[in-house]
């Protein structure tokens, strides 16, 4: 199955800066995904990135504000940009599964901790 | 995309079977069940995936009944590695041009020496 590599794990920023986070996959998949973790709470997806095309936002979630870049099929970064303490989350890639994880599933990174103080 | 309903918690002794029932009514034609799992500071880890009747794989055994609008998770024998949360998750299967995960609260399953 795919493995991902992300980065930071962990990260404490002041607020009104900005932190760009970085995915990168053993293998080449067609989308990757980024989502929000609130303290205690389940996984949002912010938005979907497809290689060589502007990212998909859901409601909720705007570009100016978590900009995307996906430069290659291996790779993608999440930017959170101005940031205020309501953006203290942990932020997690997906891709597709595959391999031992089955056809549907999906494969998570481990996550970035942020703390925005 | 169906909105699921899960035991926001359940406790279980070392050894026990556990099954954790989620309730998925508005289920479409189209869509399969998926079960993944997370540990405190780890992304959800994919457990086992169904469409009906039952699945089984090494970790998980999954059932469905006919009318799908439910579905139960079983973890033979748990261990304390098995504390975690469990999301059950409804929705169109990668292929179908639908990407869209979306997640309920889950079910905290805590394992108890």
């Amino acid at each position: 199955s795919a493995v991902i590599s992300q980065k930071p794990s962990r990260d404490i920023c002041q607020r009104g800066t900005s932190l760009t986070i970085q995915c990168q996959v053993d293998s080449q998949v067609t989308m990757m995904f980024w989502y929000r973790q609130q303290p205690g709470q389940s996984l949002t997806l912010i938005a979907t990135a497809n290689q060589g095309s502007e990212a998909t936002y859901e409601s909720g979630f705007v570009i100016d504000k978590f900009p995307i870049s996906r430069p290659n099929l291996t790779f993608s970064t999440l930017t959170v940009s101005n940031m205020s303490p309501e953006d203290s989350s942990i932020y997690l890639c997906s891709v597709e599964g595959a391999g031992g994880e089955g056809r549907y599933g999906y494969t998570f990174g481990s996550g970035t901790r942020l703390t925005v103080v | 995309l169906a909105k699921t309903t899960q035991p926001i918690s359940m406790d279980s002794y070392e050894g026990q079977e556990v099954n954790i029932t989620c309730s998925h009514n508005n289920i479409a034609t189209n869509d399969y069940i998926t079960w993944y799992q997370q540990f405190p500071s780890q992304g959800p880890r994919f457990i086992i995936q169904g469409y009906k009747t039952k699945v089984t794989n090494e970790v998980a055994s999954l059932f469905i009944p006919a009318d799908r609008k439910s579905s139960t998770l079983s973890l033979p024998r748990v261990s304390l590695s098995d504390t975690a949360v469990y999301y059950c998750l409804v929705g169109p299967w990668a292929g179908a041009g639908s990407y869209q995960l979306t997640f309920g609260k889950g079910t905290k399953l805590s394992v108890i020496p």
